[in-house]
Order: C-alpha cells, then sequence, then structure tokens
C-alpha cells in the first residue's frame, strides 16, 4: 500500500497570498495517478486536479497542481477566505490511498 | 445533472449488518467504476470498495470478508453490504464515479454524494 504523508498540517495565510501544500508517496504513483480535493465542514469532497496536474471542470485557474513519481504540489494563488478547506491528495495505483489532509486557514 | 444520492445508514450494534445504497442518475453505473469512500468522525478519507464496470470488485484490507459490494444496472444504484460491523466502521460513507478521460481510467473521483453516516455502537 502506498502511503501518501502530507504537509503542513495546518497553514494560515491572508488573503491574496500563496498557498503551497506537499504530498509526498512512499513508491512511485503510478501513471502520475494523483488527484487532490477540497473538503469543507460537513461536505463532501470536491475534486480539483486529477492526474497531478489537470484542473477538473469548474476549477477555477488559482488551483494548480504539479509533480510527479513520489513528489506533488498543489499551490493555491490568491488565496480568497472560500478557499479555506481541508485538501486530501490521493493515489490510485492497486488500492487507492488518501493523505491525511492539511487545512488551510485564510 | 450527473449525481449520486446515498441512503442506507443509521445505528447498528456491533456484529450487525446494514446495507447502503446509492442512486445515480445522469450517467449508468454500469459504465462506470464506482466506490465507496469511508471518513470517520474528524478524520480522513478511507477508500472502501469499487466495483468495476466489467463488475469486477476489490477491497480495502480492512473491510475484506466482511462488505460487498454491488450493483444494479436496471434500477442503476450501486450497493453495500456491510457484515460483522465493528465500532471501528463508524463513518460517513460516500458513493463516487471514478472520472473517465476520453475513455481512460483517471483514477480521480469527480462526483461524490453528500453521504451516509453510519454509527455502529452498542
Amino acid at each position: 500500500e502506498i502511503v501518501l504523508t502530507q504537509s503542513p498540517g495546518t497553514l494560515s495565510l491572508s488573503p491574496g497570498e500563496r498557498a503551497t501544500l506537499s504530498c509526498r508517496a512512499s513508491q512511485s504513483v503510478s501513471s502520475n495517478y494523483l488527484a487532490w480535493y477540497q473538503q469543507k465542514p460537513g461536505q463532501a469532497p470536491r475534486l480539483l486536479i486529477y492526474v497531478a496536474s489537470n484542473r477538473a471542470t469548474g476549477i477555477p485557474d488559482r488551483f494548480s497542481g504539479t509533480g510527479s513519481w513520489t513528489d506533488f504540489t498543489l499551490t493555491i494563488t490568491r488565496l480568497e477566505p472560500e478557499d479555506s478547506a481541508v485538501y486530501y491528495c490521493q493515489q490510485y495505483g492497486s488500492s487507492p490511498t488518501f493523505g491525511q489532509g492539511t487545512k488551510v486557514e485564510i | 445533472e450527473e449525481q449520486v444520492v446515498e441512503s442506507g445508514g443509521g445505528l447498528v450494534q456491533p456484529g450487525g449488518s446494514l446495507r447502503l445504497s446509492c442512486a445515480a442518475s445522469g450517467f449508468t453505473v454500469s459504465g462506470n467504476y464506482m466506490t465507496w469512500v469511508r471518513q470517520a468522525p474528524g478524520k480522513g478519507l478511507e477508500w472502501v470498495s469499487v466495483i468495476h464496470g466489467g463488475g469486477g470488485t476489490y477491497y480495502a484490507n480492512s473491510v475484506k470478508g466482511r462488505f460487498t459490494i454491488s450493483r444494479d444496472n436496471s434500477k442503476n444504484m450501486v450497493y453495500l453490504q456491510m457484515n460483522t460491523l465493528r465500532g471501528e466502521d463508524t463513518a460517513v460513507y460516500y458513493c463516487a464515479r471514478e472520472m473517465i478521460v476520453a475513455t481512460t481510467r483517471s483514477g480521480a473521483f469527480d462526483i461524490w454524494g453528500q453521504g451516509t453516516r453510519v454509527t455502529v455502537s452498542s
């Protein structure tokens, strides 16, 4: 099973700033099957990025994903108060796994 | 509009059973990979099970042998039969669809329901 470790645990930033979230895998993620989700309290997760760097439908270009193999990054530019949420990375290998999440506070 | 709606959650005693349902609309479950993901109170997300378009099924080690995923193509529904429930199965259970991009799997889940809460307690 591939273990995903996200850092930092919590990120406290101001509106307009940039957030950089890291996701490190214990082994290479096949075909860069790495996704990012945003989850707000009481809501289901929302897909932001798939296959490491592709934005899902309706996701603003302030959200971008980069990385390959074992190191992946989600960057959120021009932070807005509505970006406050927990962000999860997820890989889809033989058995899908999620990271433990990064909480972003604006 | 493509969406899924879960139902069937509730309070059940340890050792008991429960069947969750996932009603899909706007797309066919038979043509997609459908997954269950759960989230324990205050915790992160945990993948539980998937049923492939071809009917193949896979499970997380934590539920293997106790949970069974299935689908009814005529009703466009996916189910999760949960037996021998334990306290650690307490969670919100989400049904989700894996996104297909140009006939290729993406490994990402683009459609999620609102979740159904399962509480295992005596």
